[in-house]
């Protein structure tokens, strides 16, 4: 059974850093690109970073470009989202995501529980 | 403002047949496959088509998609209460080098 658990969520003042992790299991994970996916409270889903298998291909949305870094460890089977210089519009929950392919953006099969970040001050 | 276009709002009766839009461009619907995800309230994302029009394991047929051009489409056919939930669209944009999701659609089982 594919299991994705979020960790690292919390209250963090504006400017401030805070490192989520996603901890898998049930699949070959580095056969898998992996996504990050956020949503701000009442509002919709919002992409935010993605990553190939082997971790040398890595996207980022522009609202998070220079601030936020993924990346993966393949040997401990764990997602990282890096989160720098967080803006009060950085809170959300953010879900970690399984892809369909290796490499691409085939969608999201797999869906962790999320994890709250609130930046307020 | 989403890149991708989906009506705020849907609703039908149970029985019924409901059909979402999704709008976008050359650069994301137009060149690559469509996925729809659904979201139960307060529930992660599920999801529900991929590449354009494949069902993964275990989702009922009643749910299916299209695409043409630049516009996607889910249906979903013998409307249940359960499918009470907000649906999204989404695609990767070759310009952004970026997914994109629509706003969603908010499908409310009268």
């Amino acid at each position: 059974e594919v299991q994705l658990v979020e960790s690292g969520g919390g209250l963090v003042q504006p400017g401030g850093s805070l490192r989520l992790s996603c901890a898998a299991s049930g699949f070959t994970f580095a056969n898998y690109a992996m996504s990050w996916v956020r949503q701000a409270p009442g509002k919709g889903l919002k992409w935010v970073s993605g990553i190939s298998g082997s971790g040398g291909h890595t996207y980022y949305a522009d609202f998070v470009k220079g601030r936020f870094t993924i990346s993966r460890e393949n040997s401990k089977n764990t997602l990282h989202l890096q989160m720098n210089t967080l803006r009060v519009e950085d809170t959300a929950i953010y879900y970690c995501a399984k892809d369909l392919m290796y490499y691409g953006d085939y969608g999201s099969d797999y869906w962790g529980q999320g994890i709250l970040v609130t930046v307020s001050s | 403002q989403s890149v991708l276009t989906q009506p705020p709002s849907a609703s039908g009766t149970p029985g019924q047949r409901v059909s979402i839009s999704c709008s976008g461009s050359s650069s994301n619907v137009g060149s690559n496959t469509v996925n729809w995800y659904q979201q139960l309230p307060e529930t992660a994302p599920k999801l529900l088509i991929y590449s354009d029009n494949q069902r993964p394991s275990g989702v009922p047929d009643r749910f299916s998609g299209s695409k043409s051009g630049t516009s996607a489409s889910l249906a979903i056919t013998g409307l249940q209460s359960e499918d009470e939930a907000d649906y999204y669209c989404a695609a990767w944009d070759d310009n952004l080098n970026a997914r994109v999701f629509g706003g969603g659609t908010k499908l409310t089982v009268l």
